[in-house]
């Protein structure tokens, strides 16, 4: 069974780095697949953000790549993603899930607030 | 900003079939496909189809998708109250080397 959670501040300020980490069990990425962060602003449409490959290819939402690292740590089955400047409009719930998309995390709503 | 477009709502009575549209570009959805997702209220997305119209385990076949040129339909036939939901589609665009999304359709039955 393949289950991720995401974890990471819920309440950053605007100008700050946010650091989420996403801790996944039921898949390993050292072959054949993906994690990726999505992102939904309250009352909003999915938004893709970033994704990692088991080969530490990665690719970004072109709108926000300038902001946005992701990485690995294969080790710890983790993925890890940053982004910087964080302004009020980043206010979302920020999911991962596996490459495929069968399986996601329960999200964690990170607010954006001075 | 949706990559994708879909309609904003769509409303069909109980039991009644339901087709969701979403149109892209060649890019994506007419060269790469598109999965389908569901997502209830406060809950995370949930995959329906993949885009070869593949169902995970567990999801009823009253769900199906399929293309025509840029534009990926989901079929759901016989619409129960727990279909009730927001839809999503995705696409990966082979041009911006990025996953896109749809803007969701509510889907309301009455």
């Amino acid at each position: 069974q393949i289950t991720l959670k995401e974890s990471g501040p819920t309440l950053v300020k605007p100008t700050q780095t946010l650091t989420l980490t996403c801790t996944f069990s039921g898949f390993s990425l050292r072959s054949g697949v993906g994690v990726g962060w999505i992102r939904q602003p309250p009352g909003k449409a999915l938004e893709w953000l970033a994704l990692i490959y088991w080969n530490d290819d990665k690719r970004y939402s072109p709108s926000l790549k300038s902001r946005l690292s992701i990485t690995k740590d294969t080790s710890k089955n983790q993925v890890v993603l940053t982004m910087t400047n964080m302004d009020p409009v980043d206010t979302a719930t920020y999911y991962c899930a596996h490459g495929g998309w069968g399986s996601w995390g329960q999200g964690i709503l990170v607010t954006v607030s001075s | 900003q949706a990559g994708l477009t879909q309609p904003p709502s769509v409303s069909k009575d109980l039991r009644q079939t339901a087709t969701l549209t979403c149109t892209g570009n060649s890019n994506n959805v007419g060269s790469q496909g598109a999965a389908w997702l569901q997502q209830h209220q406060g809950h995370p997305p949930k995959l329906l189809l993949n885009r070869d119209n593949n169902r995970p385990s567990g999801i009823s076949e009253r769900f199906s998708a399929s293309r025509s040129g840029n534009t990926a339909s989901l079929t759901i036939t016989g619409l129960q109250p727990e279909d009730e939901a927001d839809y999503y589609c995705s696409a990966w665009d082979s041009s911006l080397r990025a996953q896109v999304f749809g803007g969701g359709t509510k889907l309301t039955v009455l």
